[in-house]
């Protein structure tokens, strides 16, 4: 099973600071099964990435997503307030799925 | 629009059994595997299993093989998640979501089931 590891654990950033958000495969991925979801409390996750670059339909232009290999990375370029969140890696490979342990982003 | 509703939450006590439900609307229910996902108390997502509605193939996390049993009702256009005996630990969250077919990342979800499993 190929195991996700997110860093950082929690990002503390003011509104407009830039957020970069890494995850780490434990072998190579096919960037095309890569995903990325945001989670607010209370709510279900929702889909921003996909593709490892591709942004989900309704889902702003400050969120992308880049990568290859082993290493990819979430991209916030101007943090919002509404921003706060966890984001969660996602997986597929081997016929299984596998998801990062999440990155919690604060707003200050 | 495109909806997974789920059903209510649910108390049970630990060796009793249990089926959750998931039933989409908005689309052409067959065209989409169901995936389940577990999320327990103030921790991360868990890939539990997904089903294709289509033909029933199903696929299991190896974590949960031989622990749940995916299903669905095609004319029913919902999927269930099942336990036999629920042990404490099956406490969570349980969220099912699409999975478009060719792709594999899950776009639509729903709200998820609170199943807590107490004495």
């Amino acid at each position: 099973e190929i195991v996700l590891t997110q860093s950082p654990g929690t990002l503390s950033l003011s509104p407009g600071e830039r957020a970069t958000l890494s995850c780490r495969a434990s072998q190579s991925v096919n960037a095309q099964y890569y995903a990325w979801y945001q989670q607010k409390p209370g709510q279900a996750p929702r889909l921003l990435i996909y593709g490892a670059s591709t942004r989900a339909p309704g889902i702003p232009e400050r969120f992308s997503g880049s990568g290859f290999g082993t290493d990819y990375t979430l991209t916030i370029s101007r943090l919002e307030p509404e921003d706060s969140a966890v984001y969660y890696c996602q997986q597929y490979g081997s016929s299984s799925w596998t998801f990062g342990q999440g990155t919690k982003v604060e707003i200050k | 629009e495109v909806q997974l509703v789920q059903s209510g939450a649910e108390v049970r006590k630990p060796g009793e059994s249990l089926r959750i439900s998931c039933e989409g609307s908005g689309y052409s229910f067959t065209n989409y595997w169901i995936a389940w996902v577990r999320q327990m108390p103030g921790k991360g997502l868990e890939w539990v299993g997904i089903i294709n509605p289509a033909d029933s193939e199903t696929r299991y996390s190896p974590s949960f093989q031989g622990q749940v049993t995916i299903s669905v009702d095609k004319s029913l256009s919902t999927a269930y998640l099942q336990w036999r005996s629920l042990k404490a630990s099956d406490t969570a969250i349980y969220y099912c979501a699409t999975r478009p077919n060719f792709y594999y990342y899950l776009d639509v979800w729903g709200k998820g089931t609170t199943v807590i499993v107490s004495s």
